[in-house]
């Protein structure tokens, strides 16, 4: 019983598609979020949404578009894939969203863009 | 611009010997710190925090340390043991904010 499940584990395409990860979490919490990991091994948020509400959008390109269902789903939609989009994205959770919840992180989905 | 820095990418202890990671942060707003553990393959996995009230905290083998005045955390576990072997996220984050701040890890290497 997977805390945060998101999938695919890997994903590989190419430039100028659009691709979608999902994910999904059984705990219960109110906020989930979107991290990437760049090649610098740099985890940077994406995106918060706290009940289905956007939270947080950091200086995301307009291409990348989450979409939350209801409050145990978040999933990334990537429009126009680019080389530079390669990474891996990481789904988590916590119950609230004031961050200093632990998160609760996915295994990642590496995304590679050729 | 990192707020959050592990200037270690890598260190090698010996198994039985204390293992001490060491973190460094920028934002004087932070008041919560937390420490993240990560096997290849895996999600970071949440392993001890400590606030800013706190200059110490201690879970088991695990203890967190901090220097507010220093803007530095670090990371000991002693004895150090062939698991512990993993990368280790330091992040930060300010109360009332939706945002960790990581580090961009250190890979630990525990030796039989």
């Amino acid at each position: 019983d997977t805390a945060v499940s998101q999938t695919p584990k890997y994903l590989v395409t190419q430039m100028g598609n659009d691709k979608s990860i999902k994910c999904e979490q059984n705990l219960g919490h109110d906020t989930m979020y979107w991290y990437k990991q760049d090649s610098k091994k740099f985890l940077k948020i994406m995106f918060s949404y706290n009940n289905k509400e956007l939270i947080i959008n950091e200086t995301v390109p307009n291409r990348f578009s989450p979409k939350s269902p209801d409050k145990a789903h978040l999933n990334l939609h990537i429009n126009s894939l680019e080389l530079g989009d390669s990474a891996v994205y990481f789904c988590a959770s916590s119950p609230t969203g004031t961050g200093i919840s632990p998160l609760h992180f996915g295994n990642g989905t590496r995304l590679t863009v050729t | 611009d990192q707020q959050v820095k592990q200037n270690s990418p890598s260190l090698s202890v010996q198994e039985g010997r204390i293992s001490i990671l060491n973190c460094d942060y920028t934002n004087s707003m932070f008041d919560y710190f937390l420490w993240y553990k990560k096997y290849p393959a895996e999600g970071p996995t949440f392993l001890i925090s400590i606030s800013s009230i706190k200059d110490k905290n201690e879970d088991g083998r695990f203890t967190v340390f901090l220097n507010k005045s220093a803007k530095h955390l670090s990371l000991h576990i002693v004895p150090s043991q062939p698991g512990d072997s993993a990368v280790y996220f330091c992040a930060a984050s300010e109360t009332g904010a939706n945002n960790l701040f990581f580090g961009t890890g250190t890979r630990l290497t525990v030796i039989p």
